[in-house]
Order: C-alpha cells, then structure tokens, then sequence
C-alpha cells in the first residue's frame, strides 16, 4: 500500500462553520505534511509532524489546527476561515529514517482536498 | 531556506528529450534535489532526486552541476501524457525533519 487517502476529495464550508480535513496511509512513515495551493501556484508548506509531534508551523494562521493521533492519522481542523483560504490542501508522508538513511527519503502526496470558503 | 527558480513554461515536441532547468544558488552542501510533477489537480508525483551525482531512473534523468547551483530533469522521449506542472523541490533538514521547498514550477506542453 503505497497511498495517502484525502477525505474529502470537495468541500464547500461557510465562515462561520467547523470542519476537518482528513489524511490516512498505512506505509509505516513516521512524517507527515500539510500544504496548501493556491490555484496556479506551487504547494506551500504549513506544517510537519514527525513522529507524532508537532515539529514545523510555517506560522499558519490559529483557524488552522493541526493533529496527529497517531502515526498514520493527519487532520486539519478547520473554524471561521476566511474566502482567500479556499485552496488546495495537500496531505503527504515520508518515511523519516533518521538523518544517516536521509538517501533515499522522498514525500507521497494524497490527491488532496479542493475547499471552497463561501 | 534554500530558494530555487524555474522558467514558468516550455513546449516539447512528443518524441523529443525535453531538459527542464533549476536554479538552486543558495543550495547548502547536504540539501537534497528533487522534482514532482502535478498534472491538473491531483497530489504532485515523485520523479527522481539527487545530491551531487547524476541520477537516471526508468522516468527520468537528474543532472546537477559540480557547483551544485542548477540541474536539468531530462524526459529522453517526451509524450503527451507528460504535460504537467514540473516542480524543482530543496528539501531542507530543520527542527529535526525535514522541510520539502518548492519551486515555482515550469509548465511543459508536450505537442504532437
């Protein structure tokens, strides 16, 4: 199983609602990622999880909430965002061997989840 | 971080090598190279990385300057299904884990 599940693939929400975005993979990595893209613009880096703890936030805005309960789960929770956060939210892994097996460490993106803020 | 910088689109002729630059000036010494490619809107896919040597897999070929400032991805025989956004990635070690920068990606238009 070589996947990360993204779900929902659409989601249309209005400001004021409380939604979550939802990541999975069963390969065993130990990090995972949230990017955001703008359409027409590369994948931004807004946070990264290794091992289960909260390691990098690209000072993402607090209506962004991440967690990870456990290694193989990712969400982002979502609350009173605003029109310009409608986006592309990508979820990616990587198995995080440690810096002495870094050769061969690469991300697998999930298809991720098109939000519409209304 | 270590910034790199892409021409925003290219042509190709199917059948034709298609050689995608990046620059990556500020690169430090044990920061990796890697290129993606997003076709619509789907998650980007991995194609290949390297550190210094040249690369080749069974999609592409990585070539990366003795000065590691720039690399070329090489597609030996470009096909139509090959048009997609190509992003030349550094991935940046930090806080522990590591950080996966992209560039601003070129356009490639395979045409028959």
């Amino acid at each position: 199983d070589t996947e990360v599940t993204q779900t929902p693939k659409h989601l249309v929400m209005g400001m004021t609602n409380k939604k979550s975005l939802k990541c999975e993979q069963h390969m065993g990595h130990r990090a995972m990622y949230w990017y955001k893209q703008k359409a027409k613009k590369p994948p931004e880096l807004m946070f990264v999880y290794s091992y289960e703890k909260l390691s990098i936030n690209e000072s993402v805005p607090s209506r962004f909430s991440p967690e990870c309960p456990n290694s193989s789960l990712l969400n982002l929770h979502l609350h009173a965002l605003q029109p310009e956060d409608s986006a592309l939210y990508l979820c990616a892994s990587s198995q995080e061997r440690g810096e002495w097996k870094a050769t061969n460490e690469k991300l697998f993106f999930g298809s991720g989840t098109q939000l519409s803020v209304l | 971080d270590a910034k790199t910088t892409q021409p925003p689109s290219m042509d190709c002729a199917e059948g034709r090598a298609a050689n995608l630059p990046c620059n990556h000036s500020t690169i430090s010494g044990n920061e990796y190279v890697y290129w993606y490619r997003q076709i619509h809107s789907q998650g980007p896919q991995y194609i290949i990385h390297g550190l210094k040597n040249n690369e080749t897999n069974e999609m592409a070929s990585l070539i990366i300057t003795e000065d590691r400032k720039s690399s070329t991805l090489i597609l030996p025989h470009a096909t139509l299904r090959d048009t997609a956004v190509y992003y030349c990635i550094v991935r940046v070690a930090t806080s522990g884990t590591y950080k996966y920068i992209f560039g601003t990606g070129t356009r490639l238009k395979v045409l028959a």
